[in-house]
Formats: C-alpha cells, sequence, structure tokens
C-alpha cells in the first residue's frame, strides 16, 4: 500500500543528545514536510523540500536539521541545540501543482513521540 | 506564524446533532483544507475548497469560503460518536512559501 512511514514511533533522549527520525514515502511525490505538534496545539513547520537535494526552513527550524538526497526520504535530526525538544513530530508529503501555484493535498504520516528525560 | 486560527477551540456535541467549526486567517491563498486528527495519530485530509469557490459538500461535509471575510467554516452533519476527532484547517498562502500552515485545531466530542 502507498503511504508514509515514520519511525520510530516513540523515542527517548538524553539531553545533549541528536536524535534523528525517519520518513519513507512510497507515494511518488515531490514535496515532503516537518512538522512539531505540542499538546492541544496546532502543527508548526520544521522544514520543508520541494525536490530532491533542496529544502527550506519553516517557522522553527532552529535546533533541527534536514537531508533529501533521495525522493522517498526525508530525515529529521532533533539536535542538542534544539531547547525543548519533547514533541510529536509529524511528516508529510504532497505532489504539489506549481503551475497552479498549489501545495496540494498533505499526506501524513502517524508521527514520531520523542521525549527528553 | 499562525495563519488559521479556529474557533471555537472545544465544541461537545449529541450524536445526531451538526458540528460547525469556524476558521479565520490573515493573507490571501491559494486554497484552505480542513483536516482531521484522532488523538495520537496523523492528520488526514477532509477536503480543499480554492480560493475562488465559495462552498463545497462532500459526505456529510459542507465547507464555505468566505474570502472576502478571510473566513471559512466546516459543518458536519448528523455527527457520529466516531465523529470525535480534532479538526484543523490549513492555508495554501498566496504568493506562498509552498507550504501549508495550519490553525490550532477545535477538538470535537461528539456524545453517544
Amino acid at each position: 500500500d502507498g503511504g508514509i512511514t515514520q519511525s520510530p514511533k516513540y523515542l527517548f533522549r538524553k539531553e545533549g543528545q541528536n536524535v534523528t527520525l525517519s520518513c519513507e514515502q512510497n507515494l511518488n511525490h515531490d514535496a515532503m514536510y516537518w512538522y512539531r505538534q505540542d499538546p492541544g496545539q496546532g502543527l508548526r513547520l520544521i522544514y520543508y523540500s520541494q525536490i530532491v537535494n533542496d529544502f527550506q526552513k519553516g517557522d522553527i527550524a532552529e535546533g533541527y536539521s534536514v537531508s533529501r538526497e533521495k525522493k522517498e526520504s526525508f530525515p529529521l535530526t532533533v539536535t542538542s541545540a534544539q531547547k525543548n525538544p519533547t514533541a510529536f513530530y509529524l511528516c508529510a508529503s504532497s505532489s504539489p501543482e506549481w503551475g497552479e501555484g498549489d501545495t496540494g493535498e498533505l499526506f501524513f504520516g502517524e508521527g514520531s513521540r520523542l521525549t527528553v528525560l | 506564524s499562525q495563519q488559521g486560527e479556529e474557533d471555537p477551540q472545544a465544541l461537545s456535541i449529541q450524536e445526531g446533532e451538526n458540528a460547525t467549526m469556524n476558521c479565520s486567517y490573515k493573507t490571501s491563498i491559494n486554497n484552505l483544507q480542513w483536516y482531521r486528527q484522532n488523538s495520537g495519530r496523523g492528520l488526514v485530509h477532509l477536503i480543499l475548497i480554492r480560493s475562488n469557490e465559495r462552498e463545497k459538500h462532500s459526505g456529510r461535509l459542507r465547507v464555505t469560503l468566505d474570502t472576502s471575510k478571510k473566513s471559512s467554516s466546516l459543518l458536519i452533519t448528523a455527527s457520529r460518536a466516531a465523529d470525535t476527532a480534532s479538526y484543523f484547517c490549513a492555508t495554501d498562502p498566496r504568493p506562498g512559501r509552498r507550504a501549508l500552515t495550519f490553525g490550532s485545531g477545535t477538538r470535537l466530542q461528539v456524545q453517544p
């Protein structure tokens, strides 16, 4: 089945450690996104990538890094510089219609919950 | 920045009643989308309405868009307990950074 797979589902980290969250899609989508969700809140954009080997910072990129070496994969690294990393992280992809200026419908993974001990 | 803001933040109704959620946004948009999120899960796309559309239907969902007021509403008719979830609006801004901006969501509880 086509979709987006995020792993791990739950992750615990000690302060000062970097962790990498995986996001893989087999939908053949060009664009991929990382959002952060805090309890009872909406989603905030961390990074997004419109095409392989290219990505842009979102609203809260500080303390995070990404890469987009393959179309299918968009891993997110939460670095020790991120002061408050405990959150629910959501990856999404879309097939934009840039000719229409349209980001398109987002398809989300099931999320990764990171807890800093 | 939060482009969309939903109202109310929380809504509790009985099964069979209609649920209405509102979304306001600040800048010009290409389209506005509504998503649903069950607790602890990813978001699921419900419906997309373009800036040149005023109303759209999908099953028990009805979405309206008023670009002059920069607002949208989502109506769920004849609600069911299974509709219990959080609902988010998301805007696709124009000219855009080519990523959706989400609001803070409405938590809907449908009592059986």
